[in-house]
């Protein structure tokens, strides 16, 4: 048990809808990741937050947009949702030092039909 | 940009023998770390070893260890007496050093270990 916890572990959608994916991190660590899993462009980066900062930004759509709580966790936001957003979407936590070790949760799996 | 490339998507072993696993990577920055990561059916990314660029030590783990070859922009993964817990997608992972957190991966390679 890495000590993040993500909800819901599986949903299922329409295309055109919004869905919000929640991440609460190991206790203490300040920054939050999420990346998104997929069969065609395998693991990527989205985005991080530290602290309730967002901190750095990768390939994540403008659809997309994501928070940190003042507790900590976060959510993703994914709207207007196509088939192609169809993936796992990891949240992953770290002490927020460079070299800290990414602890990642099991995941939410997206599936829009 | 930076990129890593596992050019075996996949590879079995049987059980308690030796099995190496490949990466490369693409990148002009000198001080960066990289990582394997296991992900079982269970599908949680797990960290199995970690390597700072500017150390010349091969980094050890129990039955894990890599090969880094910094010129060659090489970092392989030798999994010693495999066992059948084993089984699972492999993927190597880089990271520029002031980018914590930044991971970037590698399509991934499929092990399974046979009894």
């Amino acid at each position: 048990d890495s000590g993040v916890t993500q909800t819901p572990k599986h949903l299922i959608t329409a295309t055109g809808q919004r869905v919000t994916l929640r991440c609460s991190p190991r206790s203490g660590d300040l920054s939050v990741y999420w990346y998104q899993q997929s069969l065609d462009q395998g693991l990527q980066f989205l985005i991080q937050y530290y602290n309730g900062e967002e901190r750095a930004k990768g390939n994540i759509l403008e659809r997309f947009s994501a928070q940190q709580f003042p507790d900590l966790h976060s959510e993703l936001n994914l709207s207007s949702l196509e088939l192609g957003d169809s993936a796992l979407y990891f949240c992953a936590s770290s002490d927020g030092h460079d070299a800290g070790e990414l602890f990642f949760g099991e995941g939410s799996r997206l599936t829009v039909l | 940009a930076q990129t890593v490339t596992q050019s075996q998507p996949e590879m079995s072993v049987q059980e308690a023998e030796t099995v190496t696993l490949s990466c490369t990577y693409d990148t002009s920055e000198n001080n960066y770390y990289l990582f394997w990561y296991k992900q079982p059916p269970s599908r949680q990314m797990i960290l199995v070893i970690r390597q700072e660029a500017y150390k010349q030590q091969n980094a050890t783990e129990n039955r894990f260890s890599v090969n880094f070859q910094k010129a060659a922009k090489s970092f392989s993964l030798k999994i010693s007496d495999s066992q059948l817990g084993d089984t699972a997608m492999y993927f190597c992972a880089f990271m520029p050093y002031n980018q914590g957190g930044k991971l970037i991966f590698g399509q991934g390679t499929e092990l399974s270990v046979k009894p």
